[in-house]
């Protein structure tokens, strides 16, 4: 089975800044697909970038984009120029390329944007 | 465009007692799945159904049993609620193509089991 860890309970930046949130995953296939969500206080899942294994690429969009190690098994989010509207709960999912499309997610890492 | 619709947003329960989460989704989507979200915890997998007429376990599916009525609907029932199942839960709905696109999520229902 497939697991993801994101071992930042919690973060803090100052508004403007940069901030990194990390993400692990243990998996022995080769395609899947890996997602960033945000979860405000209104406690609404909002998707906030997609990758493909399969893409050298890494995904960006606006002032999200992605760092994805695929040897490594990491897949890390940056948001640059932090906004007050980035403070929210931030999850990391795996969905596999086979069978249905269930995600996996890990604990989330509270994100406070600091004025 | 309602996407999908949960209800009710929040609910208090005895020990003991039972309901029903409904869920409905107006994306024609052929997947549906019900999480369950505690602190520290993250999303878990209660149940999905993968298209209209099946339902399969996830993670954590004691307690609970789901019923896919038809394309639209997949509800979530606890027969006897214990506090451990005081947490948030989401359903959500895919277009099962495999791709990751167009997964949508509910609101959510906070579930109080006193």
């Amino acid at each position: 089975a497939q697991t993801v860890t994101q071992s930042q309970p919690e973060m803090s930046v100052q508004e403007a800044e940069t901030v990194t949130l990390s993400c692990t995953y243990d998996t022995s296939e080769n395609n899947y697909y890996l997602f960033w969500y945000k979860q405000p206080p209104s406690r609404q899942m909002i998707l906030v970038i997609r990758q493909e294994a399969y893409k050298q690429q890494n995904a960006t969009e606006n002032r999200f984009s992605v760092n994805f190690q695929k040897a490594a098994k990491s897949f890390s989010l940056k948001i640059s120029d932090s906004q007050l509207g980035d403070t929210a709960m931030y999850f990391c999912a795996f969905k596999s390329n086979f069978g249905n499309e269930k995600l996996t997610f890990g604990t989330g890492t509270r994100l406070t944007i600091i004025p | 465009n309602a996407g999908v619709t949960q209800t009710p947003k929040f609910q208090v329960l005895k020990t003991g007692q039972s309901m029903t989460l409904q869920c409905a989704q107006d994306m024609n989507h052929n997947s549906m799945y019900w999480y369950r979200q505690d602190p520290g915890m993250g999303l878990r997998l209660i149940y999905y159904s993968a298209s209209e007429g099946t339902t399969d376990k996830g993670e954590v599916p004691n307690g609970y049993n789901v019923s896919r009525l038809n394309k639209r609907e997949f509800s979530l029932r606890l027969e006897s609620a214990a506090p451990s199942q005081t947490s948030v839960y989401f359903c959500a709905s895919s277009d099962g193509r495999g791709r990751g696109y167009g997964y949508t999520f509910g609101s959510g229902t906070r579930l109080t089991v006193v």
